[in-house]
């Protein structure tokens, strides 16, 4: 069966620092790749998604930048953090021929 | 541009209760509708919809799509507190999944 493996669990990070979060997937291969947001008890915001290796599609313009190094490892990246960069973030993954894409287990970061 | 809108926001019944969830959807290339449940952190998914008029169901949960209204619903009956969440509803293309914004559902003992 697919796991997502999702990493750091919890992060507090101060203004203008850096931000890398790694998602890793077991299981299947060549999956449809997806960051989302989450505000505090509210739906998933698609942040970024990715159909192959190297190609990235943003859905909301903002300081964050994604990456896929490899058919199974999907990164999301800033350079400078911001307060509004605090929340919930999700990775996901899963075949176009699925019935479903399965969730990482998430990451808390705090912008202080 | 894509969306999904799921309602009520927000819901809060006795056990027992039935509930009905809605989600509406405007997704070009539409290939599925997806329900999940969220607990604490990851969505653990529930219902894939990809026919219209064809119930799918799961213990007290069932789930039905209709494609030409575009629209989706999700019933839980003789809910418990367990089933206290937030559901969340998706659209699903070829290359995205477009979700709502979530019902908070809170059943009260």
């Amino acid at each position: 069966s697919q796991t997502i493996h999702q990493w750091p669990a919890t992060l507090v990070q101060p203004v203008g620092s850096p931000l890398s979060l790694e998602c890793t997937v077991e299981g299947t291969s060549n999956p449809n790749l997806y960051w989302y947001r989450q505000a505090a008890g509210r739906g998933l915001q698609l942040l970024f998604y990715s159909v192959g290796i190297g190609q990235i599609s943003s859905e909301v313009p903002q300081n964050l930048s994604a990456s896929r190094p490899q058919d199974r490892q999907f990164i999301l990246s800033s350079k400078k953090l911001l307060l509004s960069d605090s929340g919930f973030y999700l990775c996901a993954g899963g075949r176009l021929s699925g019935n479903t894409i399965y969730f990482g287990e998430g990451s808390w970061l705090t912008v202080v | 541009e894509d969306k999904v809108v799921q309602s009520p926001l927000s819901l809060v019944v006795h056990e027992g209760d039935t509930v009905t969830l809605n989600c509406s959807y405007e997704v070009t290339n539409f290939r599925s509708l997806l329900w999940y449940k969220q607990e604490k952190k990851a969505p653990t998914f529930l219902f894939m919809l990809t026919s219209s008029g064809i119930e799918k169901k799961s213990g007290r949960l069932s789930s039905i799509l209709d494609k030409k209204e575009l629209f989706s619903i999700l019933n839980i009956t003789a809910t418990q507190t367990g089933d206290s969440a937030i559901y969340l509803c998706a659209g699903r293309r070829d290359d995205k999944i477009i979700f709502g914004k979530g019902t908070r559902l809170h059943i009260l003992p």
